[in-house]
Formats: C-alpha cells, structure tokens, sequence
C-alpha cells in the first residue's frame, strides 16, 4: 500500500529550540495533515494543507505542502515541554473516495529543560 | 462538546474471548473509520463506513467484524481474540466528500492473554 515515511523517528531537543520534520512518499497526494498525539490519547489535529505549496501557520507550528505534492514539513519554533508527544503526517488522494487517508510512523519529540 | 467517544478505554481479555468496541460521534459525520496502532507504525486502517448502512475493508481487516449502527455509532467485533490484536484501537469520523480531515477518539487499549 501506500507509505509515508517520517523523519527523524525521534529527537532529543532543548526546550526553546526549533524543531523540524518532514514526511516523504513516493506517490502524489492532494491533502497533507500533521497529527500531534499525547500519551494516552487520540491524535489531535494541528494542520491541514491543501494545495501545492501552501505553507500555514498554527501559533508556534508552521507547516507546509511540498511542491512536488510528494512531501511536507512541519516546523515548531521555540519548543516548550508541552511540545513533548508524538506527531503524525497523513496524506489522502482527492479521487480516493474509499481509502481516506494514510499515516506516517511518527516522529518521536522530547523536549529537555 | 465530545466529539469522538470510545468505549472502553481499556481492556483485558484471553484468548479466544470475543469484544465489542463501541464508537459513538455527536459531530454528524458521514464516514466512520477504526484503525489499530501498534509501536513503531502509522495508524493502519481496520475498516470504514463511508455512510449509515455501508462498511469496507481497509488495510487489516482480518480478524475482526464491524456494524454501522446508525449515523452516530460504529463498532468494532473481535470474534476471536488473538495476541496478534494486542494493539491500541482508534475510532476516527469525517464528513463525507470533502478533503476535511478526520478526527479520532481517545483510544481503546487492548490487551490479549
């Protein structure tokens, strides 16, 4: 099936670093999401994306949609120890009716005081 | 103000027992969706139902059964349970059509002996 591939799988930072991490496939997708998930709970939307290119903002979060519709990048500027959790991209196909979207492994993140 | 409510949040069960997972939305989403997530991996779709009355096999159906109870509520059925399905269990809804994104309950942590 299709894959999403993220990285890194998982960083260490200091709190009050900038964070970045990307989401690659093979295949073209029309819609990009980025997912932040905390022990013990479901994911919760950050982003969404939705045309090539586009590039959004979400307080300290900023993501964008690759140009190639291939990838995208979520950044987070001046990390704080909420940060800490793990954060997912998923991709959907716009004549994917059925399928729906499909997810990355995740990116580990650690915010050290 | 629940959006996406899973029941339960935990559970224990031998092999060979069976269980239903219950998902209700109050959002008035079309599409209904289960995914398993397991260390290491993206989300991986079980099934989905794209509107009341219908349901489809996503990427690991094996194993399990689902029922579209109404608009609100989708459940999930382990005939059979097996430590293969050892797995943290989300319940996710969207509305149908739309490249709006999905949005998942808190998670069911299973447990198979």
């Amino acid at each position: 099936g299709q894959q999403l591939n993220q990285s890194p799988q998982s960083m260490f930072i200091q709190e009050g670093e900038d964070v970045s991490m990307n989401c690659t496939s093979s295949s073209i997708f029309n819609t990009w999401l980025w997912y932040k998930q905390d022990p013990g709970e479901g994911p919760v939307l950050l982003i969404a994306l939705y045309k090539a290119g586009e590039l959004t903002s979400n307080g300290r979060l900023t993501a964008q949609f690759g140009i190639t519709r291939k990838d995208s990048f979520l950044n987070i500027s001046a990390s704080i120890p909420s940060d800490v959790g793990i954060y997912f991209c998923a991709a959907r196909r716009i004549n994917n009716y059925g399928q729906n979207f499909v997810f990355g492994p995740g990116t580990r993140l650690s915010v050290l005081p | 103000n629940a959006g996406v409510t899973q029941t339960p949040k935990f559970q224990v069960l031998k092999t060979g027992q069976s269980m239903t997972l219950q998902c209700a939305q109050d959002m008035n989403h079309n599409s209904m969706y289960w995914y398993r997530q397991d260390p290491g991996m993206g989300l991986r779709l079980i099934y989905y139902s794209a509107s009341e009355g219908t349901t489809d096999k996503g990427e690991v159906p094996n194993g399990y059964n689902v029922s579209r109870l109404n608009k609100r509520e989708f459940s999930l059925r382990l005939e059979s349970a097996a430590p293969s399905q050892t797995s943290v269990y989300f319940c996710a809804s969207r509305i149908t059509g739309s490249n709006q994104p999905q949005h998942f309950g808190d998670g069911t942590r299973l447990s198979i002996l």
